[in-house]
């Protein structure tokens, strides 16, 4: 049973426009929600994360919204950069120590 | 601070072999977590450690797999009778007390190729 779906692979988009990952989950027991971005052949790296009584949280260009009752967040990443170019992961905590992550997105942002 | 080490980065084994992975993580993190990553999907949660004390365990985690932390240090993680299944990234990562999930950080994995 897959907690947390990404159901997009891939997404592409031009440099300077706007990126938009998306997340869906059915544990409504989750209290956490982080979006992580892993570069081939290294470990993911925490990106950002939003807490389950909150439905926006900002950190520079990056920003994750989370609508609770549809189960639903999103990655915004404005604007979008070569360098952004990675596979994104969608993870979820349940008061406890375990992540439980997506598939992941796999992002290309061209130049 | 040099990051989470992870040894050795590659590894290729026969199918029925036994295999040992290592994993230093920060110094002074006193939470080490284990996940597995497979092809097409996300790293899924295999154990983790607060200190010495192994405190939860998937059922990923096999009888074939066995996790250690003496001293509550390094870690190591050992397949037995590996099959061609096991094949993945196994990633560590590790946070210090009062951080949490926001302190996690992962090393760059181990890739196990069982043929």
């Amino acid at each position: 049973d897959q907690q947390v779906k990404q159901n997009s692979p891939s997404l592409s988009v031009q440099e300077g426009r706007i990126s938009i990952l998306n997340c869906d989950y059915t544990n409504s027991m989750f209290d956490y929600f982080l979006w992580y971005k892993k570069y081939p052949a290294e470990g993911p790296t925490f990106l950002i994360s939003i807490s389950s009584i909150k439905d926006k949280n900002e950190d520079g260009r990056f920003t994750v919204f989370l609508n609770k009752s549809a189960k639903h967040l999103s990655l915004h990443i404005v604007p979008s950069q070569p360098g952004d170019s990675a596979v994104y992961f969608c993870a979820a905590i349940a008061g406890s120590e375990k992540l439980v992550f997506g598939k992941g997105t796999k992002l290309t942002v061209n130049p | 601070d040099t990051g989470v080490s992870q040894d050795p980065r590659h590894k290729i084994t026969k199918r029925g072999q036994n295999v040992t992975f290592r994993c230093d993580p920060i110094s002074e993190h006193n939470r080490l977590y284990w996940y597995r990553q497979t092809l097409g999907q996300g790293p899924e949660f295999l154990t983790y450690f607060q200190n010495e004390a192994q405190l939860e365990k998937s059922r990923l985690l096999s009888d074939r797999f066995s996790a250690e932390r003496p001293k509550g240090s390094f870690s190591t993680l050992e397949i037995q009778r590996t099959e061609q299944g096991d094949s993945a990234m196994y990633l560590c990562a590790s946070s210090r007390p009062g951080t949490g999930f926001y302190g996690y950080t992962f090393g760059s994995g181990t890739r196990l190729t069982v043929v």
